[in-house]
């Protein structure tokens, strides 16, 4: 098994630009995540699914959007990118919200 | 603002000492986690207390979940370099795992 991947690994965007991040998992879980690390700031959840077709808001969704269309897959969209995205992106899955997660290598985002 | 505040926010102690991190919040949750983080990686756990006042040993390390199931604590005993990292505790709610601030531990030989 993959576990959790994630792409790219590094991204350098300009202020107004879109991407999506990649998630995929391949153990069939149904818990998705993802959540961005700022220096100091521990982990903030910024959305999550708890199975296919059904997402929500976490701490911090401004400005994401996310989709849920297979289990295996989550993608992380950056509508219109901005200086304050600049992070590391962290995605994650378990088979429910308190089972263990497995995280993603993470992607490091830089937005000039 | 963060539902989980650890401290220490940094904690830097020689190889041998003993050391506590507290991880506090005003909501109660169905369990508790607390994963280490290395650099360039995601976090990896490392125990999940679930009833209140339960405590965990894994080798060194001892968790606690308090009675009200609002806080914990991961005392280390003879701190190691190994121990070296980022720890995180991350509470679960309804459909939602929240982590903590983080507390960056260097144990220095």
């Amino acid at each position: 098994n993959a576990g959790v991947t994630q792409t790219p690994k590094f991204q350098v965007l300009k202020t107004g630009q879109s991407m999506t991040l990649q998630c995929a998992q391949d153990m069939n879980h149904e818990y998705m995540s993802w959540y961005r690390q700022d220096p100091g700031m521990g982990l903030r959840l910024i959305h999550y699914s708890v199975g296919a077709g059904i997402t929500d808001q976490g701490e911090v969704p401004n400005g994401y959007n996310v989709s849920r269309s297979t289990t295996e897959d989550f993608p992380l969209r950056l509508l219109s990118a901005a200086p304050s995205q600049t992070s590391v992106y962290f995605c994650a899955s378990s088979y429910r919200t308190s089972g263990t997660q497995y995280f993603g290598p993470g992607t490091r985002l830089t937005v000039l | 603002t963060q539902l989980l505040e650890q401290s220490p926010q940094f904690l830097s102690i020689q190889e041998g000492e003993n050391l506590t991190v507290y991880c506090n919040s005003s909501s109660v949750f169905s369990s508790l986690q607390w994963y280490r983080q290395e650099p360039g990686e995601g976090p990896v756990l490392l125990v999940t207390v679930v009833t209140g006042g339960e405590v965990k040993k894994l080798k060194r390390l001892t968790f606690q979940f308090g009675d009200a199931r609002k806080d914990s604590s991961l005392h280390i005993t003879a701190a190691q370099p190994g121990d070296t990292g980022l720890y995180l505790c991350a509470g679960a709610g309804f459909q939602k795992l929240v982590f903590g601030t983080g507390t960056r531990l260097l144990v220095s030989p």
